[in-house]
């Protein structure tokens, strides 16, 4: 059973528009989030996070959104470039105990900004 | 080095070898995860090492998978009488100490195992 979702395997958005990236949970145990963004033949890279205690955090073009209560996140990237076309994946992160952390991934969302 | 270094970048083998993949951690960090992202999928935890405290081997899928961290540094998973479900590309990362940091993990570039 995924406990972290991305139900949407891609997305299309122009230059220049918003591009909304959804991610839904089911466990409550988590207490931080993190998007990761993935370019072909890379690593994912770290992209923003944001604690269970808040609902908004912001960072330039990205933010992320937390709603606990519907258990659902989601990244805006204002305006979106080219650049940003990549694959996206939303991970949770929940205590394994003794100061250790484990990350859950969501499948991805690609992102296709079309010049 | 400054960032996670995996080795090779891409291996092919033939079904039932046995194949060795490497990862270098970040200088410093003392927590390692393997993950393995196969077509179309998110990444599928398969173990984590913290410190000197024995692994977590809880997401590997088989006992033909394996894995050690020697002196803390570097890891190495070993597959035996690899099959072609096997194939995916195989990432590797490491987190520092200290407070949310922790949370944050930061990869290598993967090694893409095709198994033929």
């Amino acid at each position: 059973d995924q406990q972290v979702k991305q139900n949407s395997p891609s997305l299309s958005v122009q230059e220049g528009r918003i591009s909304i990236l959804n991610c839904d949970y089911t466990n409550s145990m988590f207490d931080y989030f993190l998007w990761y963004k993935k370019y072909p033949a890379e690593g994912p890279t770290f992209l923003i996070s944001i604690s269970s205690i808040k609902d908004k955090n912001e960072d330039g073009r990205f933010t992320v959104f937390l709603n606990k209560s519907a258990k659902h996140l989601s990244l805006h990237i204002v305006p979106s470039q080219p650049g940003d076309s990549a694959v996206y994946f939303c991970a949770a992160s929940s205590s394994r105990g003794a100061g250790s952390y484990q990350l859950t991934f969501g499948k991805g969302t690609k992102l296709s900004v079309i010049p | 080095g400054a960032g996670v270094s995996q080795s090779p970048s891409n291996k092919v083998t033939e079904k039932g070898k046995d194949v060795e993949l490497r990862c270098d951690p970040i200088s410093g960090h003392t927590a390692l995860y393997w993950y393995r992202q196969s077509l179309g999928q998110g990444l599928e935890f398969l173990i984590y090492f913290q410190g000197n405290s024995a692994p977590d081997k809880s997401g590997l899928p088989s006992d033909r998978f394996s894995a050690e961290r020697t002196g803390g540094s570097v890891s190495t998973l070993t597959i035996q009488r690899t099959q072609q479900e096997d194939s995916a590309v195989y990432l590797c990362a490491s987190t520092p100490s200290g407070g949310l940091a922790k949370n944050i993990q930061y990869f290598g570039a993967g090694t893409r195992l095709s198994v033929l």
